[in-house]
C-alpha cells in the first residue's frame, strides 16, 4: 500500500520500548478527542478516546492522557510492537460527530 | 457483520472531468462523513449526511457535493476536477446519537 506518511514528523523506537506520541489541539471549547491509526493504505482505526471531564485514560497497552490548560493530547502504548508501526492521529469531535484531525506522527517500530 | 465500504478503490481521471465516489456505511449505522485526505496530511472533514440531507460541511468548494439515499449509503460528487483533487477519499459512518466514527478503506483518486 501507499505512504500517508510523507512530510510527518517521525518517531522511531525499538520493538518493546515504550512509545510517547504527542498532540495539540486548536479548540479550547472541544470536548471528546480521539486518536486513530491508520497503517499505509487502509482508513483510520480507533485506538482510543477521551472526554474533556478526564485527564487520564486506559486501555490495552494504551494510555490516553489530556492536559486542557494547554491544550494537549499524549498517546502512550506500551511494550511497542512491529504491528504498531503506523500513522497516528489525534482528533477532535465537533458539531453533529465531525472530526478535526491533526498532522499525524509516523511511528517506526524496528525489531 | 460488514464494515465500511467504498468503491472504488482506485480511480484515474482527467483535469475537468466528473467523478462519483461511493460509500456503504457499517450495518446499523445512519449518519455518513466524507474526508478527504492529501498525502501526508491528516483527513479533512468535507460533509455529513443523515436523513438524506447534508447536515454539516467543511470549508470545500460547491464542485463538491454528496447525496444519501434511503438505505444510508451515500455518494460524494467532484465536478470539474483539478489537479489539487488528488487524494485519498475516505468515508466514515456512525449513529447519529454517537460519537465514535468507522472508517471505510478510502478511495485513491488520481488527476492527471
Amino acid at each position: 500500500g501507499e505512504s500517508v506518511g510523507l512530510h510527518l514528523p517521525t518517531l522511531s523506537v525499538q520493538e518493546g520500548d515504550n512509545s510517547i506520541i504527542n498532540c495539540a489541539y486548536s479548540n479550547s471549547a472541544s470536548d471528546y478527542f480521539i486518536w486513530y491509526k491508520q497503517e499505509s493504505g487502509k482508513g483510520p482505526q480507533f485506538i482510543i478516546d477521551i472526554r474533556s471531564n478526564m485527564d487520564k485514560r486506559q486501555g490495552q497497552r494504551v494510555t490516553v492522557l489530556l492536559n486542557k490548560t494547554v491544550k494537549h493530547l499524549s498517546l502512550q502504548i506500551a511494550a511497542t510492537q512491529p504491528g504498531d508501526s503506523a500513522v497516528y492521529f489525534c482528533a477532535e469531535f465537533e458539531g453533529y460527530s465531525t472530526l478535526t484531525f491533526g498532522k499525524g506522527t509516523m511511528l517506526l517500530v524496528s525489531p | 457483520d460488514a464494515g465500511v465500504t467504498q468503491s472504488p478503490t482506485h480511480l484515474i481521471k482527467t483535469r475537468g472531468q466528473q467523478v462519483t465516489l461511493r460509500c456503504s456505511p457499517k450495518s446499523g449505522h445512519d449518519t455518513v462523513s466524507w474526508y478527504q485526505q492529501a498525502l501526508g496530511q491528516g483527513p479533512q472533514f468535507i460533509f455529513q449526511y443523515y436523513e438524506e440531507e447534508e447536515r454539516q460541511r467543511g470549508n470545500f468548494p460547491d464542485r463538491f457535493s454528496g447525496h444519501q439515499f434511503p438505505n444510508y449509503s451515500s455518494e460524494l460528487n467532484v465536478n470539474a476536477l483539478l489537479l489539487g483533487d488528488s487524494a485519498l477519499y475516505l468515508c466514515a459512518s456512525s449513529l447519529e446519537r454517537g460519537s465514535e466514527q468507522y472508517f471505510g478503506p478510502g478511495t485513491r483518486l488520481t488527476v492527471t
